[in-house]
């Protein structure tokens, strides 16, 4: 199964861009990148997603490797609502639901 | 307001007992999931459906049944045969299928006693 790996716990500082890694070195061709985040006691909400090219929309950026073995979620300015889990999932036709998995993704804390 | 719903957020039972959770979607989403939730962990998916009046166990799916008559709800029954039922319920939703960006509910927290 194509997995993902993040690190366990990032910081940032209020106002400050935050970049948060995503590493899928076996990542298929057909897989999108997606990354949802989770609030505290709350279900997590979609993010971002993206195949080969840079993807920005209003919460947002995703920056992905030219090979697409890694990719990086740009939250331009951290605010302190932006404090969550961020999981980073490879979702695809042929990764199919052996691959609907979350894992303990990074946990972003921003310092006011 | 298109959504996904979930309730109880809170429920309690005691060891034994089933207890069958909700989850209901207005989107026209064909595609359902329930995922279990550990404190400090990732998501585990239990079952997921879809299309109405079928479905497919995920990793973690002992313990637990479902059913889909209905394209709008999916509930979820945690029977006595779940060894370690307390957790973090979450439902989603996708508009096809599991390639398709999911929405999630507000979750329900299930404690047994």
């Amino acid at each position: 199964d194509a997995k993902t790996t993040q690190p366990n716990s990032m910081e940032s500082n209020e106002e400050e861009p935050v970049h948060l890694p995503c590493n899928h070195s076996t990542i298929s061709g057909t897989d999108y990148i997606h990354w949802y985040r989770q609030l505290p006691s709350q279900g997590p909400e979609y993010v971002i997603h993206g195949l080969t090219s840079n993807v920005n929309n209003r919460m947002a950026s995703l920056a992905i490797a030219e090979d697409r073995k890694s990719s990086t979620l740009i939250l331009h300015r951290a605010t302190l609502r932006d404090a969550a889990v961020y999981y980073c999932i490879l979702r695809g036709y042929q990764t199919g639901a052996n691959n609907l998995f979350f894992g303990t993704g990074t946990r972003l804390t921003v310092i006011p | 307001d298109g959504g996904i719903t979930q309730s109880p957020k809170y429920l309690f039972r005691k060891e034994g007992q089933n207890v069958t959770l909700s989850c209901e979607q207005n989107l026209n989403h064909d595609a359902m999931y329930w995922y279990r939730q550990d404190p400090g962990q990732g998501l585990r998916l239990i079952y997921y459906s879809q299309i109405v009046n079928d479905f497919q166990k995920g990793d973690i799916a002992e313990g637990y049944s479902v059913s889909r008559e209905k394209k709008e709800s999916f509930p979820l029954t945690v029977t006595s045969a779940q060894k370690n039922p307390t957790a973090f319920y979450l439902c989603a939703s996708s508009i096809k299928g599991t390639e398709d960006t999911q929405y999630f509910g507000p979750g329900t927290r299930l404690t047994v006693l």
